[in-house]
């Protein structure tokens, strides 16, 4: 099984400073690994994904994550915030050894509050 | 449209009440996921499709549970007799196909409550 946990589930950071949104994994297999981003009344918005390929990845929005195999993580980062950042993040996780069936298991989430 | 839309996106039911919420995938989207999500909590997967073969459904909570997708495009989760632990947010989602670069593409939800 496989699961994710977000340490955190409120973080509060000012505006132009670094974000740091955690995010440690447990799978039996190599995972993918997936960020989203989820503003109020909105679906959720891929913000970027680790599919074994570079283990630093580049999302949208100036987001960027690195795949810490050792110690499990996939923490999300920004160096600057901005007020538009202000959202609800999930980390997910999927097998991709499930072919055809890439259902997503979500961490239980990271609010997100940038302060003037 | 150009995403994946949902109706209603507010449901009021009173409980025992059946519902029915409908999906519209991103056309030509072979994969289509149900998520529910707890106020408060992830989102977690219900079921999914390939096409309009049900290949998962073991995140279904419950036999009040029931999802189809009959042509391979819209489908429809059913939810039979509602409990007010029934109360979330359903979400939808569509893939164009299973590759190493796929993205499921998400609606706005339906929030469901059940009184």
């Amino acid at each position: 099984a496989q699961s994710v946990t977000q340490l955190g589930s409120h973080v509060s950071v000012s505006e132009g400073a670094l974000v740091l949104l955690r995010c440690n994994y447990s799978s039996s297999v190599p995972p993918y690994l997936f960020w989203y981003v989820q503003y109020p009344n909105q679906g959720l918005q891929l913000l970027l994904k680790y599919t074994s390929a570079a283990t630093l990845v580049k999302g949208i929005n100036g987001f960027e994550a690195e795949f810490k195999k050792s110690e499990t993580s996939f923490h999300l980062t920004k160096p600057s915030a901005h007020m538009s950042d202000a959202a609800e993040y999930f980390c997910a996780v999927s097998d991709p050894s499930s072919f055809g069936n890439e259902k997503l298991t979500f961490g239980t989430g990271t609010r997100l509050t940038i302060i003037p | 449209g150009a995403g994946v839309s949902q109706s209603p996106r507010y449901k009021v039911a009173k409980r025992g009440q059946d519902v029915a919420l409908r999906c519209d995938p991103i056309s030509g989207h072979v994969s289509l996921f149900w998520y529910q999500q707890a106020l408060g909590q992830g989102p977690e997967f219900l079921t999914y499709f390939q096409n309009e073969a049900q290949l998962d459904k073991s995140g279904l909570p419950s036999d009040r549970f029931f999802a189809e997708r009959p042509e391979g495009s819209v489908s429809t989760l059913k939810i039979q007799r509602t409990q007010q632990e029934d109360s979330a947010v359903y979400l939808c989602a569509s893939s164009l196909e299973w590759t190493e670069n796929n993205e499921q593409f998400f609606g706005p939800g339906t929030r469901l409550t059940v009184l």
